[in-house]
Parts: C-alpha cells; sequence; structure tokens
C-alpha cells in the first residue's frame, strides 16, 4: 500500500497569512504516460463530509477559491493558502488514487493563531 | 444539482449485520463510480468499497467477505450490506461519488453526509 504521510499535524496560522501543508507518498504517484499527478486535497469541517478541494495535485475543483492552490510531483506535494481566512480553518486530507487501495494522509488541523 | 443521502447506521452488536442505503440524486448511479468511505479518529480515512458503472466491485482487504456494495437501479441508490460486524467497523461512513471520466481509481467528487456505524455489545 501506498504510505502518505502529512506535516504538520496540525498548524496555527494568523488571519491573512500563508498556510502551508506537505504531503509525502511512500512512492511515486506520477503516471507519466499522462504526465498526471494522482493526487486529490480535501477540507473537512466539523460535522460535515470531506469536501473537495484540488485534484490531479494542482487543479482547483469548481467552486474552489483561488487562494488555495496545489502544487508539486512524483512524491512531494504541497497544498497552501495564500491568505488564510476564519473560513479556512479544518483539518485537510491528502489522497493518492495511484494504486489500489486508495489511500489517505492522516490530516492535518489548520487553525487561527 | 448532485446530492447523496444517506440513511440506515446505529448501535449494532459484534457479529450482528447492518445495510447502509444512499439515494442520489441529480445524476444516474448506475452510470458512475461510487464508494463507501468510513472514517475513525484511529485510522483516519478508509475507502471499503468501490463499484463500477459496469458492475465489477473492489473491497478493502479489513472487509473483503463481510461487507458487499450494490445498487438498485429502479431507487437510485446505493447499498452497503455489512454482515460480521466488529468493534473496528465503528465508524462514520460516507457514500460518494467520483467524476464521470477518469482511471480505474479516483478521487472522490462529491460525499454523502456520513452516517454513524457503532459495533458494540
Amino acid at each position: 500500500d501506498i504510505v502518505m504521510t502529512q506535516s504538520p499535524d496540525s498548524l496555527a496560522v494568523s488571519l491573512g497569512e500563508r498556510a502551508t501543508i506537505n504531503c509525502k507518498s511512500s512512492q511515486s504517484i506520477l503516471y507519466r504516460a499522462s504526465n498526471k499527478n494522482y493526487l486529490a486535497w480535501y477540507q473537512q469541517k466539523p460535522g460535515q463530509p470531506p469536501k473537495l478541494l484540488i485534484y490531479w495535485a494542482s487543479t482547483r475543483e469548481s467552486g474552489v477559491p483561488d487562494r488555495f492552490s496545489g502544487s508539486g510531483s512524483g512524491t512531494d506535494f504541497t497544498l497552501t493558502i495564500s491568505s488564510l481566512q476564519a473560513a479556512d480553518v479544518a483539518i485537510y486530507y491528502c489522497q493518492q488514487h495511484y494504486s489500489t487501495p486508495v489511500t489517505f494522509g492522516g490530516g492535518t488541523k489548520v487553525e487561527i493563531k | 444539482e448532485v446530492q447523496l443521502v444517506q440513511s440506515g447506521g446505529g448501535l449494532i452488536p459484534p457479529g450482528g449485520s447492518l445495510r447502509l442505503s444512499c439515494a442520489a440524486s441529480g445524476f444516474t448511479v448506475s452510470s458512475n463510480y461510487m464508494s463507501w468511505v468510513r472514517q475513525t479518529p484511529g485510522k483516519g480515512l478508509e475507502c471499503v468499497s468501490i463499484l463500477y458503472s459496469g458492475g465489477s466491485t473492489l473491497y478493502a482487504d479489513s472487509v473483503r467477505g463481510r461487507f458487499t456494495i450494490s445498487r438498485d437501479n429502479s431507487k437510485n441508490t446505493l447499498y452497503l450490506q455489512m454482515n460480521n460486524l466488529r468493534a473496528e467497523d465503528t465508524a462514520v461512513y460516507y457514500c460518494t461519488k467520483s467524476p464521470v471520466n477518469g482511471t480505474t481509481l479516483r478521487y472522490f467528487q462529491h460525499w454523502g453526509q456520513g452516517t454513524l456505524v457503532t459495533v458494540s455489545s
């Protein structure tokens, strides 16, 4: 199984500042034939299901604010919130869908400093 | 608009059975890649089963032989039949829909509201 490791476990960022979340896969999730990284990012607020933010490592889902961006390739990925808003307080998860079983990272909790 | 409305769940003793339902609207279940994903505080998020539009299925090792994913096309509803339940199956279960086009394994674009299954005597 591909292990997805997120860091940090939690971070506190001031409103308007940048938040950066890292996700590392235990093997490459870049499919060379398509040049796509099979990685998605989700946001989960308390009492709600996860919400898709980013797919193919860097493509924003429709309706997701452009302060959210994804980057990286191969085994190392980053989710960046360029200017943290109060509404962004949540737990963020990465997920690989390169090989079975699909697996998720353990989550990163983002709070306001 | 895609909507997934879940029902079922509750408290069930070890060894018992339970069926979760996921009523879909805004799309046709039989034409889509549907999954059940569960979440626990300890193990996090885990995809337990996938049902492809063609009818083939995938199961996590942890539930294979005990859980069955299926759909009722006339009701546009997805199901998860869970048998021989164990304490470690205690989780919030989510019904999900993936994009229409994609690879064999996909990300989860739409999620139901979740339903809590508690396995305990």
